[in-house]
């Protein structure tokens, strides 16, 4: 079964601070992608991240693709309030069909 | 970039009716998906939608209750049937294009079952 597992589910933090948000998943895929959610509104591409060892950077946010341990990060560095947010990642998988799967998210609050 | 609009973006149906929400993409892409999404959950795919063929559906979504048409590149269908309250969801209709295979997202259709 093709499963993406994020964590923290839940992250609420102080604005200055850093932390790390983890995505698993279960089986071989080398493509990866991050993405943003406010409330009530859709999804914003984040990151692309495309081979083993994948950095991409963007203000506050850094991610990056480790294929042979099956795990993404989406560093967040001196965090602002206005990256409260859901997070998600989404890996694709060719399975007879191309498709992508997406994590579980990860709630995000920003502290003043 | 590819830019997606959905129509309706939220409708309000009774039990046993049917809604068809529609997708545009202002350019030609290669994948069109179809998502659910339950408030303060993930998304789910549902299916892709082939152009020119029967669209490829997930486990424990059929054709039958979610029929999906897509007659050309730029444009897709996903028809809700028989609904009940359980398909109380978000519906989110997705393009994806280019060697990266980056996926946009349209607005969203909120639909609620009564």
């Amino acid at each position: 079964e093709l499963k993406v597992e994020q964590n923290p589910l839940f992250l609420s933090m102080q604005e200055g601070k850093n932390y790390t948000i983890y995505c698993n998943y279960s089986t071989t895929s080398d493509r990866l992608y991050w993405y943003r959610q406010d409330p009530g509104k859709s999804l914003e591409s984040l990151f692309v991240l495309l081979s083993n060892g994948a950095v991409k950077q963007e203000g506050r946010l850094m991610a990056s693709l480790d294929t042979k341990a099956r795990l993404s990060t989406l560093h967040i560095t001196a965090a602002v309030h206005d990256l409260s947010a859901t997070y998600f990642c989404a890996v694709a998988f060719t399975s007879g069909t191309y498709k992508y799967i997406f994590g579980t998210g990860t709630r995000l609050k920003v502290l003043a | 970039s590819a830019v997606i609009s959905q129509k309706p973006s939220r409708d309000i149906c009774q039990r046993g009716t049917s809604l068809t929400i529609q997708c545009q993409v202002d350019s030609q892409v290669t994948m069109m998906f179809w998502y659910r999404q339950q408030p303060g959950q993930s998304l789910t795919l549902i299916a892709t939608a082939n152009q020119g063929s029967e669209a490829t559906y997930e486990s424990g979504f059929v054709i039958d209750k979610f029929p999906i048409s897509r007659p050309n590149l730029t444009f897709s269908t996903l028809t809700v049937s028989n609904m009940s309250p359980e398909d109380s969801s978000i519906y989110l209709c997705s393009a994806g294009q280019g060697q990266s295979y980056e996926q946009y997202f349209g607005p969203g259709t909120r639909l609620t079952v009564t």
